[in-house]
């Protein structure tokens, strides 16, 4: 069973950079693909990045393009992701969700894929910017 | 970027009921589509996926159906349990993308 715990609530200074982190547990880092999903306070959610196992690299939203970095650390299990230049707009709850990267038989189209769809979650990190 | 729909934005229930929830997409998804509950103060959970497969820990009462472009999520005789939000998200393309949520709470 895959857990992932996040890092602690975050307070910025508008212009400022935060860094978010997601331990892994239950299976290392190397096994499972990483995915970075905010929710601005009673709104819905909004996929930032993740981890395409079938290209090998790292997708960003076209809206977070040159703020956000994702990175990870394979010794302790860690993923990172750093935002840039915050706003207040960029005051919401990040999560972090994860799929592992084993492949599953699909019946409709009869052969082995990766489960895209996030099944676990980590308990979100409350990222505030404010003056 | 496949834009996903979901209608209505505010279902109003009663206990026992059973309900339907819409999502569309702008593109097709084949069957790339999974539906997330969030209750409150909770990360989502992966309630369906592949569009008709129930994730482990739901009882029978959620069912997933469609493909292509239009999708159903049905909660039969629902429980107070199953106040919540629902989102379906699009695993079909980059970016990944959801909708704006279905909100169900008692009458």
């Amino acid at each position: 069973q895959v857990q992932v715990v996040q890092s602690g609530p975050e307070v910025k200074k508008p212009g400022a950079s935060v860094k978010v982190s997601c331990k892994v547990s239950g299976n290392p880092l190397s096994e499972v693909s990483m995915h970075w999903v905010r929710q601005v306070s009673g709104q819905g959610l909004e996929w930032m990045a993740g981890f395409d196992p079938e290209s090998d690299v790292t997708i960003y939203a076209q809206k977070f393009q040159g703020r956000v970095t994702v990175t990870e650390d394979t010794s302790t299990d860690t993923a990172y992701m750093e935002l840039i230049s915050l706003t207040s707009e960029d005051t919401a709850v990040y999560y972090c969700a994860v799929f592992l990267l084993q492949r599953v038989y699909d019946k409709i189209w009869g052969d082995w894929r990766f489960p895209k769809y996030f099944e676990y979650w980590g308990q979100g990190t409350q990222v505030t910017a404010s003056s | 970027e496949i834009v996903m729909t979901q209608s209505p934005a505010t279902l109003s229930v009663s206990p026992g009921d059973r309900v339907t929830l819409s999502c569309r997409a702008s593109q097709s998804l084949n069957n790339n589509l999974a539906w997330y509950q969030q209750q409150p103060g909770q990360p989502p959970r992966l309630l369906i996926y592949d569009a008709s497969t129930t994730a482990t820990g739901f009882p029978g009462r959620f069912s997933g159906s469609g493909s292509g472009t239009e999708f159903t999520l049905t909660i039969s005789n629902l429980q107070s349990e199953d106040l919540a939000v629902y989102y379906c998200q699009q695993y079909s393309s980059w970016p990944r993308t959801f909708g704006q949520g279905t909100r169900v709470d008692f009458k």
